[in-house]
Parts: C-alpha cells; structure tokens; sequence
C-alpha cells in the first residue's frame, strides 16, 4: 500500500518565481491537506482540498493556490516566491468521512528562495 | 479557537529512562489530539490518537498518552527510551468544521537520547 508521495524532493528558486509542488494520496483517502514548515518550528496549515474544492484555508495570501484533480491527486502553486517562503512543504491525505481524521504526511518538499 | 502548548523545546533523558513530553491543549468542544514524530530530515509519522473513545491511548514503539480534560493536557510518555527515540515531537489538535478538519501543530518538543 502506497503511502503519501510528493514531488520534487527539493527544488531552488529565485525570488519572484512561481513553483509548483505535487501530491499523490495515500490509497483510499479522499482529502488532500497542505501545511508549511519553516526551519524550527511546527507545520502550518495552508488549506484542504476535498472533492476537488478548496474546503478550508488558513492564514497564508492568495500567492498560494492550489488544486486537486478527480484521482485525488493534488498540486500546490506559489507565485511570485519571496525569501520567507522557502520551507518544507508537507502534504497529507485522509478521509473526511467516519473519523477519527488522522491525517497521513508525506516526505516533503524542501524549498529554498534565493 | 483551539490551540496547543507544548511545555519543553527540549527534553533530554538517558537511554533505559522514562519519557515525559508535555502536552496542554485549548478547546471549546471536545478535541481530537494526536501526536506525531518527525525524525531529521524526515516526514511526520502519527504516534497516537485521542478521539473520546478512552483517556489512555497506546500508540506505536511504547508510546501512550493520557487525555486528562479537567487538567486540559495530553502528555506523551514512554517508559524507558531508546536511542532511536530522539526526534522532535509535535503535540496536535484537531478542530472540525462540517466535516473538514485542520491540524493545529504546537512548536515542538526535542527529545535527545543519551546512551
């Protein structure tokens, strides 16, 4: 059973670049979450994507957008990159009905902005 | 709104001692918790889960956590460490809205494994 798998592993860009990361779900889960973990500190949410819609977001600008395709599958798009976005960036999948709604994380993605 | 704290950045303990990781939570509603573990360089793993079926969860490699809601913590413990144990552990809360749920992470703990 595969579990959650991101592409690239890491990737550099320059400052006002636009990057693309992608996620692939656990086998079965239905929800594709994206969370942001800068060096030192916990993940945090960025938004959730159930039945190909954008159900929930946290705290992060529109430069951050994402998309989720009918396999479930997920891709998560900064525009316009600036220093402060270089992080790990975490997809995790889950199923959003029956509980208990642990959510399943992925490698990463490290990204550096130069 | 919900939030976590955990107590300790870091946390050192010889290898054969007990675990302690502290673990205080905020909630206007019963929560899910869980805690999650994330070696160097690596993804988050889930430990265990806390969803009101029983205040004592048992989760992966001896760890368990004891939900105790009149003190509003969620402490993670292990009776004897091993040096594969050292990681950073992050204490979680998970607040639902219709069904769609989000992970509220705390900073994390980092626990160092002595021989």
């Amino acid at each position: 059973d595969a579990g959650v798998t991101q592409s690239p592993t890491h990737l550099i860009k320059t400052r006002g670049q636009q990057v693309t990361l992608r996620c692939s779900p656990k086998s079965g889960h239905d929800t594709v979450s994206w969370y942001q973990q800068a060096l030192g500190q916990g993940p945090q949410f960025i938004f959730q994507y159930y039945e190909e819609e954008e159900r929930q977001r946290g705290n992060f600008p529109d430069r951050f957008s994402g998309h989720q395709f009918p396999n479930y599958s997920s891709e998560l798009n900064v525009n316009a990159l600036l220093l402060g976005d270089s992080a790990l960036y975490l997809c995790a999948s889950s199923l959003l009905q029956g509980g208990p709604y642990e959510q399943y994380f992925g490698p990463g993605t490290r990204l550096t902005v130069t | 709104a919900q939030s976590v704290t955990q107590l300790d950045s870091h946390v050192s303990v010889s290898e054969g001692t007990p675990v302690l990781l502290r673990c205080n939570y905020s909630s206007s509603y019963s929560p899910s918790l869980f805690w999650y573990v994330q070696h160097p360089n690596k993804g988050l793993q889930l430990l265990l889960k806390y969803t009101s079926a029983a205040t004592l969860v048992k989760g992966i490699n001896g760890f368990e956590a004891e939900f105790k809601k009149s003190e509003t913590s969620f402490h993670l413990t292990k009776p004897s460490a091993h040096m594969s144990d050292a990681a950073e552990y992050f204490c979680v809360v998970s607040p639902l809205s219709g069904g769609y749920n989000k992970l509220i992470f705390g900073a994390g703990t980092r626990l160092a494994v002595h021989p």
